[in-house]
């Protein structure tokens, strides 16, 4: 089966302080995988895909096949990034699969 | 603003009714996805076109159906409405056929009471 599991819905942190949204899936063949994020009244938008390698606004996502999950990281969270995370798997369909969502809330 | 729209943003109808909901893709993409958004149920896919032609199936009940047109517009057409047909439904569009980025539209809020 191909399922995304975001075991928190909501995770609160203060400002600065680290912050780890988790994210782990169930697939069969060779993941891809994304991280979308939808901030307060704005559209559901990209943030980072695995295969860019790439860390956009401070995070960073590592694809960990032995233990099927791609955790999205930031060394010190910002008050802008309060807002609503989601893991995605590219399907065998070639459509994205979401997770569930972690509700990001920075404190400052 | 990603460039997707969908018309109309709220809808509002009563249960055994037919409504539709129209989603213009970015200028240039040729893939469409349908989502449905509940809060128990995350984003659920739905329906995927490219090109006017369909090309994955999700979760989507039998008493709806998509299409997309020539001009790349797609429409769901959602019928015997139910209560639990409540949610928030999105657009989606990307350049290609598979795991593309997506651009996401606003969604259209729809309410069966």
């Amino acid at each position: 089966a191909q399922r995304v599991t975001q075991p928190e819905k909501l995770l609160s942190v203060f400002k600065g302080a680290p912050v780890e949204l988790k994210c782990n899936y169930s697939y069969s063949g060779s993941p891809e995988l994304f991280w979308y994020v939808q901030y307060s009244r704005q559209r559901l938008q990209l943030l980072l895909r695995h295969i860019s390698r790439e860390s956009i606004k401070g995070f960073t996502a590592d694809l960990n096949k032995g233990e099927t999950s791609f955790h999205l990281k930031k060394p010190f969270a910002q008050e802008e990034d309060s807002a609503m995370y989601y893991c995605a798997l590219g399907g065998s369909q070639g459509n994205l699969i979401f997770g569930k969502g972690t509700k990001l809330s920075v404190k400052p | 603003d990603s460039g997707v729209t969908q018309t109309p943003k709220h809808l509002i109808t009563a249960t055994g009714q037919r409504v539709t909901l129209r989603c213009s893709p970015r200028s240039g993409d040729l893939s469409v996805y349908w989502y449905q958004q509940s809060l128990d149920q995350g984003l659920q896919f739905l329906i995927q076109y490219y090109n006017g032609e369909e090309r994955a199936k999700g979760n989507i009940l039998e008493r709806f159906s998509a299409q997309q047109f020539p001009d790349l517009h797609s429409e769901l057409n959602l019928s015997s409405l139910e209560l639990g047909d409540s949610a928030l439904y999105f657009c989606a569009s990307s350049a290609g056929l598979r795991n593309e980025k997506l651009f996401f539209g606003s969604g259209t809020q729809l309410s069966v009471l």
